[in-house]
């Protein structure tokens, strides 16, 4: 149990684009919902708190015109990074809390041509 | 931000025990401590957590000092699979009931067959 899928694994996009990442828990309902960020060998930093039918929390100095949360049921949450540059390029990860801890997906991997 | 201290790395042999220390000095006494394991270009994956006494599961026992400012996770037969790095990390609820995983930088398990 407590499985969290992410989807797309991997996307490449060109600068100024928009990309859309999803975050499903597939056996378990979660009020929420975070979203981290990890560059190359780095640790995982917290983007956002996504909270189920509310607007998410964002971390001090994560843009949140730029990282758009949505977490519009209990098992979905979405994060759209808007006009995408390079430097946006990193490995995206979700989790969803379930019980006492929060259970991670496999992570997206986006490139920023 | 709740932090806590761990080796960079650490290197054991094939099928004997492995002990990562964890140093929490700030530890409040609501925090749970909780360990992770990330393989390359993955999620990371739960291990095990715990609030004051030593736990146990399938994958590996935790072991918390009495003044809960340092714990230590025990792979009892480490196996090649058991490659990873490792995250020791304190969940911290706020008053408003939001939770929080500080990720720090992790211990680097290398396993020598």
């Amino acid at each position: 149990g407590a499985v969290v899928s992410q989807h797309p694994s991997r996307v490449i996009c060109k600068s100024g684009t928009s990309v859309k990442i999803e975050c499903r828990s597939l056996d378990f309902q979660a009020t929420t919902m975070f979203w981290y960020r990890q560059f190359p060998k780095q640790s995982l930093m917290l983007m956002a708190t996504s909270n189920e039918g509310s607007k998410a929390t964002y971390e001090q100095g994560v843009e949140k015109d730029k990282f758009l949360i949505n977490h519009a049921s209990l098992t979905l949450s979405t994060l759209t990074v808007t006009s995408a540059h390079p430097e946006d390029s990193s490995f995206y990860i979700c989790s969803a809390r379930g019980g006492t801890g929060q259970y991670f997906g496999p992570g997206t991997r986006l490139t920023v041509t | 931000d709740a932090k806590t201290t761990q080796p960079n790395s650490m290197e054991s042999n094939e099928e004997e025990p492995v002990h990562l220390p964890c140093n929490h000095s700030t530890i409040s006494g609501t925090d749970y401590i909780h360990w992770y394991r990330q393989l390359p270009s993955q999620g990371p994956e739960y291990v095990i957590h715990g609030l004051t006494s030593n736990v146990n599961n399938r994958m590996a026992s935790l072991a918390i000092a009495e003044d809960r400012k340092s714990s230590t996770l025990i792979l009892h037969r480490a196996t090649l699979r058991d490659a990873a790095v490792y995250y020791c990390i304190l969940r911290r609820v706020s008053n408003f009931g939001n939770e929080k995983l500080t990720f720090g930088t992790g211990t680097r398990l290398t396993i020598i067959p």
